[in-house]
């Protein structure tokens, strides 16, 4: 079965303190390892797309990396307004490319 | 300019009532889905319309019916509401559904169901 797991489900930085959010899956045939952002009471927002292993992407104080198995979201120097749940999605090799989400990682940082 | 918007945003019913959740888009898309983010805040894909063709169909009970009057909209309907209903539902929609079709989603409908 097509599985995608993040980890931690919750993370708390001091403003400036580095670190990476996991996201491991288990799907056939991949299409695309997505991560998108979300605010409390808001839809999720695109961040990244990558298609195969060893593509990095970054986006300001954000770096989406993929390997076989899974894919890193490192943030560098963290601000305030970095603070929202992360959600990674795998893109399935089915006729239809159904998109697998994870529970997401929370982060907060801290002034 | 709002890309993806739903309405209502807030819905407390009943259970047993019919209720309808609309969604439109103005980004030109060609397709348009459905997700239910529920208390344990899993995404998990509900339907998805490709000019106006029904594409996929996740084991949902036919209770919840989508109907697409245009490509801009993909409207949601739940008959005979229950408990288990509950839920954030999101509308997203994409230029294309396969391979490289990033999705862009609504804000959300709370659904509240008594």
């Amino acid at each position: 079965e097509d599985q995608v797991t993040q980890s931690p489900e919750a993370l708390r930085l001091q403003e400036g303190e580095s670190s990476s959010l996991n996201c491991s899956y288990t799907v056939s045939g991949l299409r695309g390892l997505f991560w998108y952002r979300q605010d409390p009471g808001k839809g999720p927002e695109f961040l990244f797309t990558l298609y195969s292993a060893g593509e990095e992407k970054e986006k300001e104080r954000l770096k989406a990396t993929l390997t076989k198995k899974e894919s890193f979201l490192h943030i560098t120097a963290p601000k305030p307004e970095d603070s929202a749940t992360y959600l990674c999605a795998a893109r399935n090799g089915g006729s239809q490319g159904n998109l697998i989400f994870g529970k997401g990682t929370k982060l907060s940082v801290k002034p | 300019d709002t890309a993806v918007s739903q309405t209502p945003k807030y819905l407390v019913t009943q259970m047993g009532n019919d209720k309808s959740i609309k969604c439109e888009q103005n980004l030109g898309h060609d397709t348009m889905y459905w997700y239910k983010q529920d208390s344990k805040k899993f995404l998990k894909i509900m339907f998805s319309y490709n000019n106006k063709e029904l594409i996929i169909n996740e084991t949902v009970p036919n209770r919840f019916s989508p109907k697409s009057p245009d490509k801009a909209h993909l409207n949601l309907h739940i008959n005979s509401l229950e408990l288990g209903d509950s839920a954030v539902y999101f509308c997203a929609s994409s230029q294309d559904l396969i391979p490289r079709g990033t999705q862009y989603f609504g804000p959300g409908t709370r659904l509240t169901v008594l």
